[in-house]
C-alpha cells in the first residue's frame, strides 16, 4: 500500500489551524493508520494510532480522523512547537509497514 | 522515562559489515517487539526489521532480507542489527523503536532512539 500525503508543504500562521491529508492506494484494514511528528534533529514522535486514538501526552489541539483510504490530521491553534514534518504510516499484524513521504508544516 | 540509545554507526565501504546496538532503559524491554527503522533524504522513513518480544520471530524488509540480521538480548536490554554486504543504498540514519503493543508486533512505533548514522561509500 502506497501512502500519499498532501500537501507537501503547508504554510500556516501561529494560532491558525492546519489540515493534513493522507491517502492510501488500498483500503487500510481496520483503520490501522498512525501519525507521527518529526522536528529537525529529532526522532519521530507517535501522535495517533488506529486512525484517531491519541498517543500518551499528545495535546488535544491535535486530532485525527478518517477511514478506508482517506485520513486527516488536524492541528488547531498552531503553537510554535507544532511546526514540523508529519508522517502517516500504515500498520498491521504482519510487515511490511510503510510510511508516507511527509507533510512539512512551516511558519507563514 | 523510557530511553533507547543507539550506537555503532559509522562510515564504511561498500561490501563491508557493521553492527548497530540499541540499549533500552526504564522500559520493560522483554515485553515488547523491537524494530529498526531508517531514514534517508532519498527514501524517507523505511521500516527495516522487527524482532518479537521473545526473539522467536523476525521479519525483514525486502531491501535488506538476507543481508541484515536483527537480534536481541533481553538480559542486557539490548537490540542489535548486524548489517552485511552494505551498499550505498543503506546509507541512512538508523533508529531503534519499540512497538506500542506488548507481546506483539503491530508496527506502531511508540518509543524511538535518537538514531545512529550509517554512511556507505567508497
Amino acid at each position: 500500500t502506497v501512502l500519499a500525503q498532501f500537501p507537501g508543504t503547508l504554510s500556516v500562521s501561529p494560532g491558525e489551524s492546519a489540515t493534513l491529508s493522507c491517502r492510501a492506494s488500498h483500503t487500510v484494514t481496520n483503520n490501522y493508520l498512525a501519525w507521527y511528528q518529526q522536528k529537525p534533529g529529532q526522532a519521530p514522535r507517535l501522535l495517533f494510532y488506529g486512525a484517531s486514538s491519541r498517543a500518551v501526552g499528545i495535546p488535544d489541539r491535535f486530532s485525527a480522523s478518517g477511514s478506508g483510504t482517506d485520513f486527516t490530521l488536524t492541528i488547531s491553534r498552531l503553537e510554535p512547537e507544532d511546526f514540523a514534518v508529519y508522517f502517516c504510516q500504515k500498520y498491521s499484524a504482519l510487515p511490511p509497514w510503510t510510511f508516507g513521504q511527509g507533510t512539512k508544516v512551516e511558519i507563514k | 522515562q523510557v530511553q533507547l540509545v543507539e550506537s555503532g554507526g559509522g562510515a564504511v565501504q561498500p561490501g563491508r559489515s557493521l553492527t548497530l546496538s540499541c540499549v533500552a532503559s526504564a522500559f520493560n524491554f522483554n515485553l515488547y517487539g523491537m524494530h529498526w527503522v531508517r531514514q534517508s533524504p532519498n527514501k524517507g522513513l523505511e521500516w527495516v526489521a522487527v524482532i518479537s518480544y521473545d526473539g522467536r520471530n523476525r521479519f525483514y524488509a525486502d531491501s535488506v532480507q538476507g543481508r541484515f540480521t536483527i537480534s536481541r538480548d533481553n538480559s542486557r536490554n539490548t537490540l542489535y542489527l548486524q548489517m552485511n554486504s552494505l551498499t550505498t543504498e543503506d546509507t541512512a540514519l538508523y533508529y531503534c523503536a519499540s512497538d506500542l503493543y506488548s507481546k506483539s508486533s503491530w508496527g506502531v512505533f511508540e518509543y524511538w532512539g535518537q538514531g545512529t548514522p550509517v554512511s556507505v561509500s567508497s
